[in-house]
């Protein structure tokens, strides 16, 4: 099956700095999302790209589907960014998404 | 946000028991999703359904079953827990294959 690795796994920033999160992906894919895993353990949608660019506030993301990777920006970091972020993947004729390993965000102040 | 709710949100149970967990939404999507996430596992599909009594088994399915009577309820249930379900159960949908899936709140489930 597809695999999804993501990078770095874990990541410590002080708050109001920038960080770019990494997805490979190891087939063509239909869909990609980016989650992020708040500390209560909800999952919550921030995008939907399985190619090119979108952005939402202060996140962005950027899907290279001919070279199989996505990235995920975050500017200006929050406390509340701190979580879980994962990426996850559809290929071929299914729809059971792949996750990917995720990366562990702490902000601190 | 999608509606999306779950329930029980916690439940602790016996070895042996039947366990049944339910997944409703208000968004009139056609197809429907359990996962469970383990550590070391990341999240994995049990069932999914593409429609009223349409359903189909996912990568994780030994243990459990799935019913879908309604389009807006998501039913799965565990015949006999055991400690090895012992997880968080998420419930998902999307309006259709291969689009965006929204999760639910999650479930955490303890056999003892």
């Amino acid at each position: 099956g597809i695999q999804v690795e993501q990078s770095p796994p874990d990541l410590i920033l002080q708050e109001g700095a920038n960080s770019t999160l990494r997805c490979n992906f190891s087939d063509s894919v239909n869909n990609l999302q980016w989650f992020h895993q708040n500390p209560w353990g909800q999952l919550i949608n921030l995008f939907y790209i399985p190619s090119g660019t979108k952005q939402n506030g202060r996140l962005s993301a950027t899907t290279v589907a001919t070279e199989r990777y996505s990235l995920l920006y975050i500017s200006s970091s929050q406390t509340t960014d701190s979580g879980v972020y994962f990426c996850a993947v559809i290929t071929g004729g299914g729809n059971k998404l792949t996750f990917g390993t995720g990366t562990q965000l702490k902000v601190e102040l | 946000d999608a509606g999306i709710t779950q329930s029980p949100r916690h439940k602790v149970t016996e070895t042996g028991t039947p366990v049944t967990l339910r997944c409703h939404q208000t968004e009139n999507h056609r197809y429907m999703y359990w996962y469970r996430q383990d550590p070391g596992h990341g999240l994995r599909l049990i069932h999914y359904s593409y429609g009223v009594k349409d359903t189909d088994k996912g990568e994780v399915s030994d243990g459990y079953s799935v019913s879908r009577s309604k389009t807006e309820d998501f039913l799965l249930t565990l015949e006999s827990a055991t400690s090895s379900q012992t997880s968080v159960y998420f419930c998902a949908i999307s309006p259709g294959v291969r689009e965006t899936q929204y999760f639910g709140p999650g479930t955490r489930l303890l056999v003892l």
